[in-house]
């Protein structure tokens, strides 16, 4: 497989369930990142990981948990989710480096909370 | 803080028609400016990218200048096709800062 890869690419969970959406990158690439993007709103950024590390966590519920096991791989772990958190999740790849950004996307793993 | 702006859609046009999509931005430092491309049901693709200022990002027969006078970044495409009907993101990438800020993304509808 190549580029960014997202599994599954639809998911429905009751506010009670607890869900993992996963995300791999092919890319060679040392930074992931979580987005969430809503109906009619701009994409917001989740959360940041460079070299596995944390390093930004952009005021999210403590229900949605990110795990990074090594570079290659990425977790959103959901529980007790609400019906507002229904969107697509979307995962990216880039390169971080002093220069530009240029981020890779995955397909979107589009989330209903029933 | 850092922002994106986009011009509201949906922009409806008729095949072989002239494409503009506005996209202005707020930024600190010096950004890096590009285009995603999002088709239906599937994630973003970057479409152009432009450095510095005065550079021109094409790809696909769209292109956009990075314009700092005006802090401006606006796609343009000569002739669109059915197959461009998508939504199109204008995102920045600040100086020093990892994650992308996007603007709210423009929805384009080409009806043959």
């Amino acid at each position: 497989e190549t580029g960014v890869t997202q599994t599954p690419r639809h998911l429905v969970m009751g506010m009670t369930n607890k869900k993992s959406l996963k995300c791999e990158q092919h890319l060679g690439h040392n930074a992931m990142y979580w987005y969430k993007q809503s109906a009619k709103k701009p994409l917001e950024l989740m959360f940041v990981y460079s070299l596995e590390e944390r390093v930004e966590n952009n005021s999210v519920p403590s229900r949605f948990s990110p795990e990074c096991p090594n570079s290659s791989h990425l977790f959103l772990h959901l529980h007790t989710l609400q019906p507002e958190d229904s969107a697509l999740y979307l995962c990216a790849s880039s390169q971080a480096s002093a220069g530009y950004n240029e981020q890779f996307f995955g397909p979107g793993t589009r989330l209903t909370v029933l | 803080g850092n922002s994106v702006t986009q011009m509201e859609g949906p922009v409806t046009l008729s095949e072989e028609a002239f494409l503009t999509i506005n996209c202005t931005y707020t930024a600190t430092g010096y950004p890096s400016l590009f285009w995603y491309v999002q088709y239906p049901g599937e994630g973003l693709q970057l479409l152009l990218k432009a450095t510095k200022a005065d550079d021109k990002g094409s790809n696909k027969g769209f292109e956009a200048t990075y314009r700092k006078e005006t802090t401006s970044f606006h796609l343009e495409k000569g002739s669109v096709q059915v197959s461009d009907s998508a939504v199109y993101f204008c995102a920045l990438a600040d100086t020093g800062r990892r994650a992308l800020t996007f603007g709210s993304g423009t929805r384009l509808q080409v009806q043959p």
